[in-house]
């Protein structure tokens, strides 16, 4: 199976809250990442969490670590129609270099 | 402060032939790693090179090689291309090799090869 597994879409209304989830295979893993991808652009680094950590906020990002189950999530408050994108998630072992998920595709509607 | 350019945006190559896609990294960062994003995929790691070393490479044949110069800027050639070359080539720049938590993307090159 996949190192990193994230669900495909998430659809929400303007405003409320998004929670997009992952998995991840890599106990040894070091940093899990967040990353949001707009149409026919790079990546952006949203945030990042060191696995000795089980929360950090950053302004409407909250970012969940559950290390026992090798659960991350990403909370955005109040979305709104500009955080429509791919967000995904990824997993960096020792060497640092992130092994990503397929990426959840966000809809946000009014 | 300039961040990450990739230089061509597009690029349409035959099967058989070969390509060279290039990368300047963000001012002060030594390090540039690349990676292949097919549609509907999350990105793959394809190599890193620090300071004008090959630093770590992924499951890719050697066919994918690279370059970085003194300046730290970085070029991905790849020989004898295949259908499934097809895809959005990233380049991540950073300071330091063990630092890609703190990467910084292009905006891609799209390869379409027909």
């Amino acid at each position: 199976g996949e190192d990193v597994e994230q669900s495909l879409f998430l659809s929400v209304r303007e405003g409320d809250s998004s929670v997009i989830n992952c998995t991840y295979t890599d106990s040894s893993s070091t940093y899990l990442y967040w990353y949001k991808q707009e149409p026919g652009a790079g990546l952006q680094l949203l945030t990042y969490i060191f696995s000795n950590m089980d929360m950090k906020q950053d302004q409407r990002l909250t970012v969940l670590l559950n290390k026992k189950d090798k659960h991350l999530s990403l909370r955005i408050a109040d979305t709104q129609t500009g955080d429509s994108a791919i967000y995904f998630c990824a997993e960096g072992g020792g060497s640092y270099i992130p092994t990503f998920g397929r990426g959840t595709s966000l809809i946000v509607h009014p | 402060e300039t961040g990450v350019t990739q230089s061509p945006t597009h690029l349409i190559k035959t099967r058989g032939q070969q390509v060279t896609l290039r990368c300047s990294s963000q001012s002060g960062h030594n390090t540039v790693s690349w990676y292949q994003q097919a549609l509907g995929q999350g990105p793959q790691f394809i190599f890193q090179y620090y300071r004008e070393e090959e630093n770590g490479r992924g499951n890719f044949p050697p066919r994918f090689s690279g370059l970085q110069f003194p300046n730290y800027s970085s070029e991905l050639n790849v020989n004898a291309l295949e259908l499934d070359d097809s895809a959005l080539y990233l380049c991540a720049s950073s300071l330091g090799q063990g630092s890609s938590y703190e990467q910084y993307f292009g905006p891609g090159t799209r390869l379409t090869v027909t």
